[in-house]
């Protein structure tokens, strides 16, 4: 089964550097992975996606890159402001059968301090 | 926009309860899902359903079932709530076989 492990629980970053989050998974997929970001007492909101063929995507002040050998996602968030304080979750496909299957990591708390 | 709402923000039962936790899609989605979220484990998948009247275990079905008799309602129900089960639950949906998840708002559940 799909493991994806988020091992930095929480990190500070102070405003306009940069914030790296991290993301290991088990299974390689032909699909996409995710990342989600979670404001206290509301949903995960979709941040952003990267195909299993790529290996960068990048929307604005985030990217996402995939290394593949090491099975490894990064999120870089910058600059990072203080509203990007919040929990992120990386999210990978779980089933080879169905795509529509996603292993959620136990997330990374970012706080950015002014 | 998509909009997944959940019935409840906050709710408290009794062990023993049977709880229903409902959740609506507005958007004709194919997929939805049950995850709930703890400190330290993240968002586990409870159940899923590619369509109506078709469910799938996840990672941690034990003491939950799962009902959708139409596309845009997927009820989370648990049959005998006990304290174990107090968490955030968190509805989600996605259309067709693969693409993004969009979450409802979320259900604390607490119980005492």
């Amino acid at each position: 089964d799909q493991q994806v492990k988020q091992n930095s629980p929480s990190l500070s970053v102070q405003e306009g550097r940069i914030s790296i989050l991290n993301c290991d998974y088990t299974n390689s997929m032909f699909d996409y992975f995710l990342w989600y970001k979670k404001y206290p007492a509301e949903g995960p909101t979709f941040l952003i996606s990267i195909s299993s063929i790529k290996d960068k995507n990048e929307d604005g002040r985030f990217t996402v890159f995939l290394n593949k050998s090491a099975k490894h996602l990064s999120l870089h968030i910058v600059p990072s402001q203080p509203g990007d304080s919040a929990v992120y979750f990386c999210a990978a496909p779980g089933s080879l059968t169905g795509t529509y299957k996603y292993i959620f990591g136990t997330g990374t708390r970012l706080k950015v301090l002014a | 926009d998509v909009k997944v709402t959940q019935s409840s923000r906050y709710l408290v039962k009794r062990t023993g309860e049977k709880v229903f936790l409902e959740c609506v899609q507005d958007m004709d989605h194919e997929n939805m899902f049950w995850y709930r979220q703890d400190p330290g484990l993240g968002l586990r998948l409870i159940y899923f359903s590619y369509d109506v009247k078709m469910k799938e275990k996840g990672d941690i079905p034990e003491g939950y079932s799962v009902s959708r008799e139409k596309k845009e309602r997927f009820s989370l129900i648990l049959e005998s709530a006990s304290t174990n089960q107090t968490s955030m639950y968190l509805c989600a949906s996605s259309p067709g076989t693969s693409g993004n998840l969009y979450f409802g708002p979320g259900t604390r559940l607490t119980v005492t």
